[in-house]
């Protein structure tokens, strides 16, 4: 069975530029995951969707950075403008509806010069 | 709310030697448990978990955690370390809101050091 895909594993841009990451869920999977972390921290939740709709986005500093899953499968993270303390590896996560665990992506690490 | 703490950031231990990892968690709710692991440069792996069933929980590789509501705890535990034990390790709690199931909340991480 095939796992969350994300691409790019490797980013590094200037600060002020933007960047986008995509994830892949697993087949079958109603709920989608973005986390940051921060090098040295656990991850951090920074939006939920639920099929196409956000269910948390509570932590997600929506004056730069947005995401939308469109048809509810694939999804994409989008930062603008970019900041030094946006470095980290932003991480991707499916699960089924319910209280199961949650499969996670390899990563996107995020470099901001 | 939920929150976990892992008391330690950095465990070492010898190779052959108990494993513990420490993990307390606070939970409005009955809280479902996670323990994860984390190579370098790589995503993150279920390691096992607790979903209201027994208390005590095995896992992959070895490892085991038990549920224990009256200290808030969910330790982890292996008998023997191995030198591929060492990683980063995360405790992590989900709870209910009113939207259903809500995302991990993660500690921040435990990296575990197994001497030759």
């Amino acid at each position: 069975e095939a796992g969350v895909a994300q691409s790019p594993r490797y980013k590094i841009i200037e600060k002020r530029q933007s960047v986008a990451f995509w994830c892949n869920p697993i087949s079958g999977h109603a709920t989608l995951y973005w986390y940051q972390q921060i090098l040295g921290q656990g991850p951090k939740l920074l939006i939920q969707f639920q099929n196409n709709g956000v269910v948390d986005d509570s932590q997600l500093p929506k004056d730069r950075f947005s995401a939308e899953r469109l048809k509810g499968v694939d999804s994409t993270l989008k930062i603008q403008p970019a900041k030094l303390e946006d470095s980290a590896v932003y991480l991707c996560a499916s699960s089924f509806s319910g209280p199961g665990e949650l499969f996670f992506g390899e990563g996107s690490r995020l470099t901001v010069l | 709310a939920q929150s976990v703490t892992q008391l330690g950031s950095h465990v070492s231990v010898s190779e052959g030697a108990l494993v513990l990892l420490r993990c307390n968690y606070s939970s409005s709710v009955p809280p479902y448990l996670f323990w994860y692991v984390q190579y370098p440069n790589q995503g993150l792996q279920l390691l096992l978990k607790y979903t209201s069933a027994a208390t005590l929980v095995k896992g992959i590789n070895g490892f085991e955690a038990e549920f224990k509501k009256s200290e808030t705890s969910f330790h982890l535990t292996k008998p023997s370390a191995h030198m591929s034990d060492a990683a980063e390790y995360f405790c992590a709690v989900r709870g209910y809101s009113g939207g259903g199931a809500d995302g991990l909340t993660f500690g921040k991480g435990t990296h575990l050091i197994i001497q030759p």
